[in-house]
């Protein structure tokens, strides 16, 4: 069975600085995709960046990118230039070929003026 | 405009009561799915369809019953509803092939009396 986790249940930052979420999976997949989800108040679930296992580029989404770990089992985002739009609920997911999505715990984060 | 629609977004009924909520995409995505969000906002899948046929049944009770008249609809009923059925249902889709990111609903917050 796959498990995500993320260590991080509350975390805040400033406008206009950077902010990383950390993400840990396990999974005895090789081939398996990696997802971080946004929801804000709004309760909207909202895709944010996706990674492919098989490549070891870290994905990029304009001011969201991942650093992806494989051997580490890591899947971090950061976020630059935060913005007030950017308070939300995170959710780092894991997808396999069973054509499962694995939620991790979510990480809330405050983006203050 | 809206790619996956869920009605209705607030349910507020007794115990007991049979209610369904109904979940329709026009993506033309293959694979369907529903979700439940506890107050903890834990994501547990429950449901997956595709093209009209059950490929995950996670441990429900089976109160809970997917229908799916095509493959741009799925929808769920529950029976004898129980207090501990409050949380906010999503629905979902996907495409085949890819990265198979999912795209939600807005979610129908459900709440039991």
């Amino acid at each position: 069975a796959q498990t995500v986790t993320q260590s991080q249940p509350e975390m805040s930052v400033q406008e206009a600085e950077t902010v990383t979420l950390s993400c840990t999976y396990d999974t005895s997949e090789s081939n398996y995709y990696l997802f971080w989800y946004k929801q804000p108040p709004s309760r909207q679930m909202i895709l944010v960046i996706r990674q492919e296992a098989y490549k070891q580029q870290n994905a990029t989404e304009n001011r969201f990118s991942v650093n992806f770990q494989k051997a580490a089992k890591s899947f971090s985002l950061k976020i630059s230039d935060s913005q007030l739009g950017d308070t939300a609920m995170y959710f780092c997911v894991s997808y396999n070929a069973g054509n499962m999505l694995t939620f991790g715990g979510g990480t809330r984060l405050m983006v203050k003026p | 405009d809206t790619a996956v629609s869920q009605t209705p977004k607030y349910l507020v009924t007794q115990m007991g009561n049979d209610k369904s909520i109904k979940c329709e995409q026009n993506l033309g995505h293959d694979t369907m799915y529903w979700y439940k969000q506890d107050s903890k906002k834990f994501l547990k899948i429950m449901f997956s369809y595709n093209n009209k046929e059950l490929i995950i049944n996670e441990t429900v009770p089976n109160r809970f019953s997917p229908k799916s008249p095509d493959k741009a609809h799925l929808n769920l009923h529950i029976n004898s509803l129980e207090l501990g059925d409050s949380a906010v249902y999503f629905c979902a889709s996907s495409r085949p092939g890819g990265p198979r990111a999912q795209y939600f609903g807005p979610g129908t917050r459900l709440l039991v009396l």
